[in-house]
């Protein structure tokens, strides 16, 4: 597709679970970002990827959060043990290497735990 | 570091009227600026965006905002507001210096009354 596709659009889980959130950026686009947006409020910078590596993991809440990204692609947000303040809505952004360049959103994922 | 300050968490202003919403920034680099709007339930749309170019941006939907280094400002205009503009706006900066990461502002929701 021509756009970020993040899968699955909704996840509800139960607490202490895991669960995994798929961002499939636009081809060609080295940079990726994860955000995180609770109900009613702003965009929580949580990790960001240049190709594979990850420059700044500084807005990971916990230990119990992770991200990686392969092939300079497909990147997976891993949340073990969930708690319900992890409830929110996970954001993927693309970009191309060149920062003059706005970043593309996709839909998101909303996170229920209960 | 980079920061951006939005001043109003909540802009409420008459269909027909001007919009003013207003932002700053800092940054140690040359930075890119841009506004996004979310919709309530959608996703994060480009207004527009500033880098290094002309001051003066014009984005969709009749927006613009102006890039005023002097005054670390970069604020989103609009001469007329119609009710479709209701919507959260949010100010990002980027520069190399964060490794082109993306730092968004808290957001200022906008209403619109006929």
């Amino acid at each position: 597709g021509a756009g970020v596709s993040q899968s699955p659009s909704n996840k509800v889980t139960e607490k202490g679970k895991d669960v995994e959130l798929r961002c499939d950026p636009i081809s060609g686009h080295t940079a990726l970002y994860w955000y995180r947006q609770s109900l009613g409020q702003g965009l929580e910078f949580l990790i960001y990827f240049q190709g594979n590596s990850a420059p700044d993991k500084s807005g990971l809440p916990s230990d119990r959060f992770s991200a990686e990204r392969t092939g300079g692609s497909v990147s997976t947000l891993t949340i073990q043990r969930t708690q319900q303040e992890d409830s929110a809505v996970y954001l993927c952004a693309s970009r191309p290497e060149n920062q003059n360049t706005e970043a593309f959103f996709g839909q998101g994922t909303r996170l229920t735990v209960v | 570091a980079q920061s951006v300050t939005q001043l109003d968490s909540h802009v409420s202003v008459s269909e027909g009227t001007p919009v003013l919403l207003r932002c700053n920034y800092s940054s140690s680099y040359s930075p890119s600026l841009f506004w996004y709007v979310q919709h309530p339930n959608k996703g994060l749309q480009l207004l527009l965006k500033y880098t290094s170019a002309a001051t003066l941006v014009k984005g969709i939907n009749g927006f613009e905002a102006e890039f005023k280094k002097s005054e670390t400002s970069f604020h989103l205009t609009k001469p007329s507001a119609h009710m479709s503009d209701a919507a959260e706006y949010f100010c990002v900066v980027s520069d190399i210096g964060g490794y082109n990461k993306l730092i968004f502002g808290a957001g200022t929701r906008l209403a619109v009354h006929p």
